[in-house]
């Protein structure tokens, strides 16, 4: 029933590790987006692909790569996790991009809590 | 650019007021504007937006918002609150150019606490 789910809730790993984040949404949404929330709860957009397609890259470390096997699913790999990666992140999804999709909000999964060690 | 501004970083009041969570924007054109709630642990849930029309848009758990062009502002109204609309409350407009028009910039959030 959920509508943006991601995996896992919580991650906690130690610094230089390798870990994924998975999203998924069920509401047939085309576009996808990736936020960062910081311990001072400031949203970030990070990434964004609509029908698997690249649209928004804001300046990420290059650790951080998105990959889009569908317009269902986003998921977040990150590289050599550094201390300043813990936070929370945020997967989320609207119904088309551009004009046409102007008035429509975007809907948040649960978010997935990493801390680094 | 796109951007908003919540000048509150907290909000306090009695169970049963009304409550108002500020939010001004700046935007060159017409603003697309949308409010969040978050809970504790848990992600962003829409309350409502406003696209056009109509100044006083309504939204979910009886929260309205009242757009503003003059003063370019986007309260987020109750008429009365509730313990459990203690939250953290974002407000949020959409870009307006076109290398930006997929972007939603978010403010700071205010954290509403609603005493019994």
């Amino acid at each position: 029933d959920t509508a943006v789910s991601q995996t896992p809730k919580y991650l906690v790993t130690q610094m230089g590790n390798d870990k994924s984040i998975k999203c998924e949404q069920n509401l047939g949404h085309d576009t996808m987006y990736w936020y960062k929330q910081d311990s001072k709860k400031f949203l970030k957009i990070m990434f964004s692909y609509n029908n698997k397609e690249l649209i928004i890259n804001e300046t990420v470390p290059n650790r951080f790569s998105p990959k889009s096997p569908d317009k269902a699913h986003l998921n977040l790999h990150i590289n050599s996790l550094e201390l300043g990666d813990s936070a929370v992140y945020f997967c989320a999804s609207s119904l088309r991009t551009g004009l046409a999709g102007v008035r429509n909000e975007q809907f948040f999964g649960p978010g997935t809590r990493l801390t680094v060690l | 650019a796109q951007s908003v501004a919540q000048p509150e970083d907290q909000v306090n009041v009695a169970e049963g007021n009304p409550l108002t969570v500020k939010c001004t924007y700046s935007v060159s054109g017409n603003p697309y504007l949308f409010w969040y709630v978050q809970y504790p642990n848990r992600g962003l849930q829409f309350l409502l937006k406003y696209i056009t029309g109509d100044n006083l848009v309504k939204g979910s758990y009886g929260f309205e918002a009242e757009f503003n062009k003059s003063q370019t502002s986007f309260h987020l109204k109750k008429p009365s609150a509730l313990v459990s609309d203690s939250a953290l409350y974002f407000c949020a407009v959409r870009g307006f150019y076109l290398y930006n028009f997929n972007k939603f910039y978010f403010g700071s959030g205010t954290k509403l606490n609603v005493k019994p």
